[in-house]
């Protein structure tokens, strides 16, 4: 069956720019999350949406990110005005069940590379 | 908030030979769960072995253990039978047991060489 998936693969952005990152989830997934990647590091946590609802933004590192899932299933990952510090791989993950199963396992796309000039 | 530290920034390995690969976190919680994830060079990021920390037994699949000491909140993977497709980066994760809408806490990361 299909894994997660991710567009674009790769992004280069003139500084300043606004950029906009896909990831459509496992078909039935519930549970949806954006993590963000910088060089030789783990996964950072950026935020969490149980079907349409984003229950928890705590990691978005500014005002400039925003992220929606709208109908429960596709999700966008915006940050406008990029800077240089915007540079990273963006992974997003899916997984069965909601925010009361943390057991469950997160299924991750393969990322999207964003490069801030 | 948890921290998870992974103080092998690589190793490496024989082929067919064991490997150790270390991991200690911080939480003030008694109830929580651990994961091993890991992550070749440009692929998907995938689940290895998870370990519920109310449960005393130690996770296994196949050629992949756990080490799971809670006092110590120690949680070390062991990769027995070494292949070259186990080449990759390897990342430990926590996640507290009680729900709640936050993702999973990653250390840095172990870069696993496997030498033919």
């Amino acid at each position: 069956g299909a894994g997660v998936s991710q567009s674009p693969r790769y992004k280069v952005a003139k500084r300043g720019q606004d950029v906009a990152l896909r990831c459509d989830p496992i078909s039935g997934h519930v549970s949806l999350f954006w993590y963000q990647q910088a060089l030789g590091q783990g996964p950072e946590f950026l935020t969490y949406f149980q079907n349409e609802a984003q229950l928890d933004k705590s990691g978005l590192p500014s005002d400039r990110f925003f992220a929606e899932r709208p109908e429960g299933s596709v999700s966008t990952l915006k940050i406008q005005r990029t800077q240089q510090e915007d540079s990273a791989v963006y992974l997003c993950a899916s997984s069965l069940g909601g925010f009361s199963q943390p057991y469950n396992e997160q299924f991750f796309g393969p990322g999207t590379r964003l490069t801030v000039l | 908030a948890q921290t998870v530290t992974q103080s092998q920034p690589e190793m490496s390995v024989q082929e067919a030979e064991t490997v150790t690969l270390s991991c200690t976190y911080d939480t003030s919680e008694s109830d929580y769960y651990l994961f091993w994830y890991k992550q070749p060079p440009s692929r998907q990021m995938i689940l290895v072995i998870r370990q519920e920390a109310y449960k005393q037994q130690n996770a296994t699949e196949n050629r992949f253990s756990v080490n799971f000491q809670k006092a110590a909140k120690s949680f070390s993977l062991k990769i027995s039978d070494s292949q070259l497709g186990d080449a990759a980066m390897y990342f430990c994760a926590y996640r507290d047991s009680g729900g709640g809408a936050d993702g999973l806490t990653f250390g840095k990361g172990t870069h696993l060489i496997i030498q033919p």
